[in-house]
């Protein structure tokens, strides 16, 4: 079974600038989840979906992070403009349904300079 | 809000010894709570998990014990082994099916 692709692997860019991450759930899963880890943190939920409706986003910063879900299988998260502070490790996880076992990605590592 | 957290930061067991990586919780609202383990460069892995309706669940190698009435949660890893070296996290589903994490024990394994 293929596991979550997530893409790409690292990424720098300038402050103020945009970013996008993409995700590719494991097939059949509909529950998608983007989680932010900080440097020595545990992962923090950004969104949850479930097929492509959104179930949670409350901590989501909706002035500068969006995120889509189209036709409920791959997902975007979108930062615009980013912030020093944005800097982290971004990962999308699926399951087949809520609360039940989640599978990870290895994360996109953004560094903000 | 909820919130999980640990209460090591780091612990150093010798290989062949059991661990003990502990966690409290605050939502006792919770009604189901998962171990995770996560290497270098990795996303989380999923270990074992528990729903609220019990207090001890079993798998290879491993045991959650859940104790509810002083939130605490706990991983039992029988005869550890180096390749369990990583940093562990607990997390809880809380309203919402919303997944909180607590900020993670490392675990070093001395050969």
């Amino acid at each position: 079974e293929a596991g979550v692709a997530q893409s790409p692997r690292y990424k720098i860019i300038e402050k103020r600038q945009s970013v996008a991450f993409w995700c590719n759930p494991i097939s059949g899963h509909a529950t998608l989840y983007w989680y932010q880890q900080i440097l020595g943190q545990g992962p923090k939920l950004l969104i949850q979906f479930q097929n492509n409706g959104v179930v949670d986003d409350s901590q989501l910063p909706k002035d500068r992070f969006s995120a889509e879900r189209l036709k409920g299988v791959d997902s975007t998260l979108k930062i615009q403009p980013a912030k020093l502070e944005d800097s982290a490790v971004y990962l999308c996880a699926s399951s087949s349904q809520p609360i039940t076992e989640a599978f990870f990605g290895q994360g996109t590592r953004l560094t903000v300079v | 809000g909820e919130s999980v957290g640990l209460h090591l930061p780091t612990l150093s067991v010798q290989e062949g010894d059991n661990s003990i990586i502990n966690c409290a919780y605050s939502n006792s609202a919770s009604d189901y709570f998962i171990w995770y383990k996560q290497e270098s460069g990795k996303g989380p892995q999923f270990i074992i998990d528990i729903r609220s309706n019990m207090d001890k669940r079993q798998g290879q190698r491993v045991t959650v014990l859940l104790n509810k009435t002083v939130k605490h949660l706990s991983l039992q890893i029988a005869a550890t082994q180096p390749g369990d070296s990583a940093v562990y996290f607990c997390a809880q589903a809380g309203g919402y099916q919303k997944v909180t994490f607590g900020t993670g024990t490392k675990l070093q394994v001395i050969p």
